[in-house]
């Protein structure tokens, strides 16, 4: 297993449009987490899965947002209805249980342009 | 109150010096571990250091050194022999057992100067 994956690297899409990313965790990871980045800030929390089960959505996350981890494998996150302000970075992090001992393994992100 | 605080948007430092990125914390949870990122400008989150709040000593990595003070609620790190490669972003975060999930600061620019 080579890591987190995150597909696709870039997207830029029209106002309005609906887009969706995909992100493949780390096979033995049950957890798996969604961050949006702009630029000069940190990661911010969107989601998070155990498994299967969506367990926490942040108030970030409009009713546009919508995440998905069928059969606790890969996950998707879709945006309907595009807004400009939806331009970020999104990352997606895994870690293997609830230790605080373990750090979030990282993919490298989708840049999401809307123009 | 924010739950990691970096009040260093900028820092510069002399190629081979050290140099000190701050971060505070604020939890209630007694069991937590505090990490570091980098990011440089390709934008992937590169894991540098953990601390466990159970830890006694502090968390060594190669150049990388975390200077814990659970009481005072810092947790900073110290790079030592700065690198040129060391220029980027560096995330202080915090994940609580009671939570489950890792919550970043704003983050230091480093810049490293020949």
């Amino acid at each position: 297993d080579t890591g987190v994956s995150q597909n696709p690297r870039h997207k830029i899409t029209k106002r309005g449009q609906n887009v969706t990313f995909r992100c493949d965790p780390i096979s033995e990871h049950n957890r798996l987490y969604w961050y949006r980045q702009t630029l000069g800030q940190g990661p911010e929390f969107l989601t998070y899965f155990q498994n299967e089960a969506q367990l926490e959505k942040s108030r970030l996350l409009s009713d546009r947002f919508s995440a998905e981890r069928p059969k606790g494998s890969f996950s998707t996150l879709e945006i309907q209805r595009t807004e400009q302000g939806d331009s970020a970075m999104y990352l997606c992090a895994s870690r293997p249980g609830e230790s605080a001992r373990t750090e979030a393994f990282f993919g490298q992100g989708t840049r999401l342009t809307v123009v | 109150a924010q739950k990691i605080t970096q009040t260093q948007p900028g820092m510069f430092v002399q190629e081979k010096e050290a140099v000190t990125l701050d971060c505070t914390y604020d939890t209630s949870d007694p069991s937590y571990g505090l990490f570091w990122y980098k990011q440089p400008s390709s934008g992937e989150m590169i894991f540098l250091i953990y601390q466990g709040s159970y830890d006694q000593q502090n968390a060594t990595e190669g150049r990388y050194s975390l200077n814990f003070q659970k009481a005072r609620k810092s947790a900073n790190l110290v790079i030592s022999a700065s690198q040129l490669g060391d220029s980027a972003m560096y995330f202080c975060a915090i994940f609580e057992r009671g939570y489950q999930k890792v919550t970043f600061g704003i983050g230091t620019k480093l810049q490293v100067i020949p």
